[in-house]
């Protein structure tokens, strides 16, 4: 079975520092995502890679960015975390037209 | 964009019980997915079913592609079918999946 790691399960940052996610995945898989999901609206997606090196922005990238350097791995990063991106935050991976994987979650807060 | 709406928003039934849940989107898709998602948060895939129908156990899913429609089946109903459940979709060639925004089923001993 493929499996999705998420670094943390739970997360506590102060407003201002910068945070860094890590998720990894294990199947050589080409795409990875990263999504947050906050009651009332859904999931939504922050950021997706195709490739290494290679990033898109999905539809709600402001205050985010991403790093992928290797296939397994990729990255979130909150440059300057605010109270507004606590959150629960969702990595999956997929291989070509089969469905996703996703990680465990990590639930930030930041105060 | 696309619009993915799920139905029923709630749904509350004894075990045992069957129960269909709904998705219905506005344009044609190449990639639609169901995934449950645990009281503990995690969420697992259930089928990837951009047409036709597939059966895995309990649960079974069947998708109209040109009617815009899918549907998820669940018979005989346990209490750890409880939980919400998503419907996803994209368009070939694009990754990025749309999500509904999900049917929450308890199941009642």
């Amino acid at each position: 079975d493929v499996k999705v790691t998420q670094s943390s399960r739970y997360l506590v940052k102060r407003t201002g520092e910068k945070v860094f996610l890590e998720c990894v995945q294990d199947m050589d898989h080409e795409n990875m995502f990263w999504y947050r999901q906050d009651p009332g609206l859904g999931l939504r997606l922050i950021y997706f890679s195709y490739d290494v090196k290679m990033k898109e922005k999905g539809d709600i990238p402001e205050g985010y960015s991403v790093s992928r350097e290797k296939k397994e791995r990729f990255s979130l990063i909150l440059e300057s975390a605010s109270t507004n991106q606590t959150s629960m935050y969702l990595c999956a991976s997929q291989e070509q037209t089969y469905g996703y994987t996703f990680g465990s979650g990590t639930r930030l807060t930041v105060v | 964009g696309i619009q993915v709406e799920q139905s029923p928003p709630d749904l509350i039934l004894q075990e045992g019980a069957n129960s269909t849940l709904r998705c219905n989107f506005s344009d044609s898709v190449n990639n639609l997915q169901w995934f449950h998602q645990n009281p503990w948060g995690q969420l697992i895939n259930l089928f990837y079913i951009p047409s036709g129908t597939k059966q895995n156990g309990r649960l079974s899913a069947t998708t109209v592609a040109t009617e815009r429609y899918s549907l998820l089946y669940i018979s005989s109903s346990q209490t750890t079918d409880s939980g919400v459940y998503f419907c996803a979709v994209g368009y070939f060639g694009n990754e990025k999946l749309t999500f509904g925004t999900g049917t929450r089923l308890t199941i009642i001993p």
